[in-house]
């Protein structure tokens, strides 16, 4: 997890907006992941993005890649109680296998 | 949606027995599976990767001998956590990616097994 990094924890409320960070250091990424994790249990993909695009919208979820910056975010609107989990982003890099390198995780906890 | 599975969910061992986790996926073909380890709050740190019908690779830093890892089928690979000791109690993930991938090769991840090892 050293090369992708993200802020640690994250409160809102609920209804608000919540933007989750990321940053990483390969250039050369094909895709970047957003994944959610609850408590105890294994991971959930959100949403990707292919390097090559500058926005993704899916529903709730907007992601922003940054490519200059390297820097990934992910945007969810009217957040709710049951979004409150840990959500890592992750990078797919070029001939790298399709291995995958996770962030550091962000703790989103949504107060009502 | 690709349901990928995992046995047991939870085990308690003693030290140096060894422990063996299933990874299946339910409704595709897997032609690789990667083994994840996470600490308590922490980040997912790949093991090892696993393609069908060949040996695993491991990251480095994970001793192979010690993390034996089988990919007998499309369907099946097992992590067996040998002569276990207490350092080695961690939350173990496998994903697994289809044979014929999606864009982004995306890989479907098991809902984990905690081990504990006393």
């Amino acid at each position: 997890g050293e090369d992708v990094e993200q802020s640690l924890f994250l409160s809102v409320r609920e209804g608000d907006s919540s933007v989750i960070n990321c940053t990483y250091t390969d250039s050369s990424s094909t895709y970047l992941y957003w994944y959610k994790q609850e408590p105890g249990a294994g991971l959930q993909l959100l949403t990707y993005i292919f390097s090559n695009m500058d926005m993704k919208q899916d529903q709730r979820l907007t992601v922003l890649l940054n490519k200059k910056d390297k820097h990934l975010s992910l945007r969810i609107a009217d957040t709710q109680t049951g979004d409150s989990a840990i959500y890592f982003c992750a990078e797919m890099k070029t001939g790298g296998g399709n291995k995958l390198t996770f962030g550091t995780g962000t703790q989103l906890k949504v107060e009502l | 949606g690709a349901v990928v599975s995992q046995h047991p969910s939870r085990v308690i061992c003693k030290s140096g027995t060894s422990v063996k986790i299933e990874c299946r996926s339910l409704d595709f073909q897997a032609t690789t599976m990667f083994w994840y380890r996470q600490f308590p709050k922490q980040s997912l740190m790949l093991m090892a990767t696993s393609n069908e019908g060949s040996k695993a690779t491991y990251e480095q830093g994970v001793e192979k001998d010690k993390f034996l890892i089988n990919h007998a089928s499309l369907t099946l690979s097992t992590l067996t956590v040998t002569s276990a000791h207490p350092e080695d109690s961690s939350f173990y993930i496998c994903s697994a990616r289809a044979v014929s991938g999606r864009a982004g090769n995306e890989q479907f991840f098991g809902p984990g097994t905690r081990l504990t090892v006393l």
